[in-house]
């Protein structure tokens, strides 16, 4: 069973900082993904990916498979990103994805 | 283009009577997924369906619970004789195929909580 650990718990930054989400995992994965959750509950998919990197808009995901290791950069963090981070991983022969405790993210003005 | 439409939003039942979810995917998405976060604690999976077939319900208690998606209408989670260990918040997501390595887009959660 693959553990996913997050890091840090908890993150409180100013407006404008630089922003970096990790996210480790025990086993081999054939994807990884970013979600993130609003206070009101809601989950947003932000990334899928198996490889590499990818970017949009002020958000950026990494993974490095070899390291089993996948990070969330925002630059230019607003207020508005604040939100829990989620990473999960979906595994070969299963269907439903494994999460991460998630990561409290608060961007003060 | 409506997304994933979950109801009710909230949810209140007394022990031992039944928690009826609803979740209507994407127009368009055939598959699934039902999770449920329990307070303090991540998401977990609980079912994977297809239309009409239950593809993985390995995260899925054996009591008390159970899915359809049935051919026409939305997928339903059924709690039989809640107890107050089953509050928590359930989310649906869909994917138009198979999600191992698809983008999932979810629902707005249903909290149920179980006086």
């Amino acid at each position: 069973k693959n553990e996913v650990e997050q890091s840090p718990q908890n993150l409180t930054a100013q407006e404008g900082e630089f922003i970096t989400i990790n996210c480790s995992y025990s086993v081999g994965i054939s994807a990884l993904h970013w979600l993130q959750q609003h206070p009101g509950g809601g989950i947003v998919s932000l990334f899928m990916l198996s490889s590499g990197k990818k970017k949009h808009g002020r958000l950026i995901a990494t993974i490095n498979i070899q390291e089993k290791h996948s990070s969330l950069h925002i630059t230019a963090s607003h207020p508005r990103d604040s939100a829990v981070y989620i990473c999960a991983v979906s595994e070969g022969g299963a269907d439903g994805l494994t999460f991460g405790k998630g990561t409290h993210l608060i961007i003060q003005p | 283009n409506a997304g994933v439409m979950q109801n009710p939003r909230h949810l209140v039942r007394r022990r031992g009577q039944e928690a009826r979810l609803r979740c209507s995917p994407m127009k368009g998405h055939s598959h699934v997924y039902w999770y449920r976060q329990l307070p303090e604690e991540g998401l977990k999976f609980m079912v994977y369906l297809q239309k009409e077939n239950i593809i993985d319900e390995s995260g899925m208690p054996k009591e008390r619970f159970s899915a359809e998606f049935p051919k026409e209408g939305p997928s339903i989670l059924r709690i039989q004789q809640v107890v107050r260990g089953d509050s928590a918040a359930y989310f649906c997501a869909s994917s138009p195929r198979s999600g191992r390595d698809e983008k999932l887009f979810f629902g707005s959660g249903t909290q149920l909580s179980v006086l």
